[in-house]
């Protein structure tokens, strides 16, 4: 039972150019909602979150867009580097329990 | 900046071995997290930890894990007789609040031959 869902294992984008990572839930009940980022052999590193409060959150070169109605997130990269490449992975949770992860998308950024 | 430190980063162990992965999570947060990710695999969450006692478990949480806050900094996660398919990255998190995000540490990794 995939509560969080990434569609997409794995996303390729040219530098400098939006690189759009999606996020679908079953749970209507969570109400946090976070992105990681996460290279090879290291552990998640957390990016920007949302709350089920809010449709949209901004940091940076980051932006979270959260969709209730639809049950979907999305994450925008804007302007996307070199350095962005990794595995990113959507999680969420309901308050006082435990954070569930989408399997994870590999974004590519191309030179 | 505080982080999550997982020792050891490697570890190699029979099988039907006991393995103790410690972590010492950022001191002034109170939720602490076990996950896993087998190589390829999701990250997958083991178990959860407030006030000393285990708030939510999976059902990979079985009677051979067990954790422990030993001392009020270390978080230990205990696997009492190691399976093959126990080999993962296992993974320490802690948050500070209930509804906040959790920082990770860097892993350990786990080969049971």
């Amino acid at each position: 039972d995939q509560q969080v869902k990434q569609n997409s294992p794995s996303l390729s984008v040219q530098e400098g150019r939006i690189s759009i990572l999606n996020c679908d839930y079953t749970n209507s009940m969570f109400d946090y909602f976070l992105w990681y980022k996460k290279y090879p052999a290291e552990g998640p590193t957390f990016l920007i979150s949302i709350s089920s409060i809010k449709d949209k959150n901004e940091d940076g070169r980051f932006t979270v867009f959260l969709n209730k109605s639809a049950k979907h997130l999305s994450l925008h990269i804007v302007p996307s580097q070199p350095g962005d490449s990794a595995v990113y992975f959507c999680a969420a949770k309901v308050d006082g329990q435990n954070f569930v992860f989408g399997p994870g998308t590999r974004l590519s950024v191309l030179p | 900046e505080p982080e999550v430190t997982q020792t050891p980063s490697h570890q190699v162990t029979q099988m039907g071995q006991e393995v103790i992965l410690r972590c010492v999570p950022i001191s002034n947060h109170l939720y602490f997290y076990w996950y896993r990710q087998i190589l390829g695999q999701k990250v997958e969450f083991l178990v959860s930890f407030y006030n000393n006692e285990i708030s939510e478990k999976s059902e990979i949480f079985d009677d051979q894990f067990s954790v422990e806050r030993p001392d009020g900094s270390n978080f230990t996660l205990k696997i009492r007789s190691t399976k093959l398919e126990d080999s993962a990255m296992y993974f320490c998190a802690s948050s500070g609040e209930a509804n906040t995000e959790a920082f990770f540490g860097q892993g350990t990794r786990l080969t049971v031959v």
